[in-house]
């Protein structure tokens, strides 16, 4: 089993909409949490961390669901340059040593004017 | 500004030959890695380094080598041994900081067997 895993999609969308992904994670034992965005051809790029509470940054809104090890995002007021390939990441601590990322396989999204 | 550089940006390797992919930071972090990306799929994690003159095999280290003799610096060679090299090569790099453990990315090096 995948330590992440993400519906790819593809997700189109109108300029405009909200759109939602999610991502759940298998190790309990995973202590921080991450979505990247990634552009076609380029590398990722750490787009917010993601908190027990939920943070919020501008159009995007990030939630932490530890029981169901579920990780979600939401944009709002999708624009144009939101078309990316979203990626869900999680840390494994490994105890005295920080662990390695994993990641999930992305969401793409495709916003249309 | 700091950050992390790889070299080259496109790579173009004849069957049966080694090549050397370069891998260099200023950001002081302690941690580096390489993954590889290949179209529609998610990154595979090839070595990864956490100390100087130490390193970890990923998931997929076969064909692959790699050195750590310097903080700044991770190069990964590409060996004749591995049969499908073609790909996208990421190197990333981090803080061990518990409350700011996030990878900042290399722009890749886009490998091809010709």
């Amino acid at each position: 089993r995948k330590e992440v895993e993400q519906d790819p999609g593809p997700f189109n969308v109108p300029e405009g909409a909200t759109v939602a992904f999610n991502c759940t994670y298998s190790n309990s034992a995973s202590q921080s949490f991450f979505w990247y965005r990634q552009d076609c051809r380029k590398e990722p790029k750490l787009l917010m961390s993601v908190y027990s509470s939920g943070n919020e940054d501008g159009r995007f809104t990030a939630q932490l669901n530890r029981a169901s090890q579920y990780i979600s995002l939401l944009i709002r007021d999708s624009k144009l340059s939101d078309s990316a390939t979203y990626l869900c990441v999680v840390n494994i601590d490994r105890g005295s040593t920080l662990g390695r990322l994993y990641f999930g396989r992305g969401t793409q999204l495709t916003v249309w004017p | 500004d700091g950050g992390i550089t790889q070299s080259p940006k496109y790579l173009f390797r004849k069957e049966g030959q080694n090549v050397t992919l370069s891998c260099e930071q200023n950001l002081n972090h302690d941690a580096m890695y390489w993954y590889r990306q290949d179209p529609g799929q998610g990154l595979r994690l090839i070595y990864y380094s956490q100390i100087v003159n130490d390193f970890q095999k990923g998931d997929i280290a076969e064909g692959y080598s790699v050195s750590r003799e310097k903080k700044e610096s991770f190069p990964l060679t590409v060996t004749s041994a591995q049969k499908n090299p073609t790909a996208f090569y990421l190197c990333a790099s981090s803080a061990l900081d518990r409350a700011n453990y996030g990878y900042t990315f290399g722009s890749g090096t886009r490998l091809t067997v010709v």
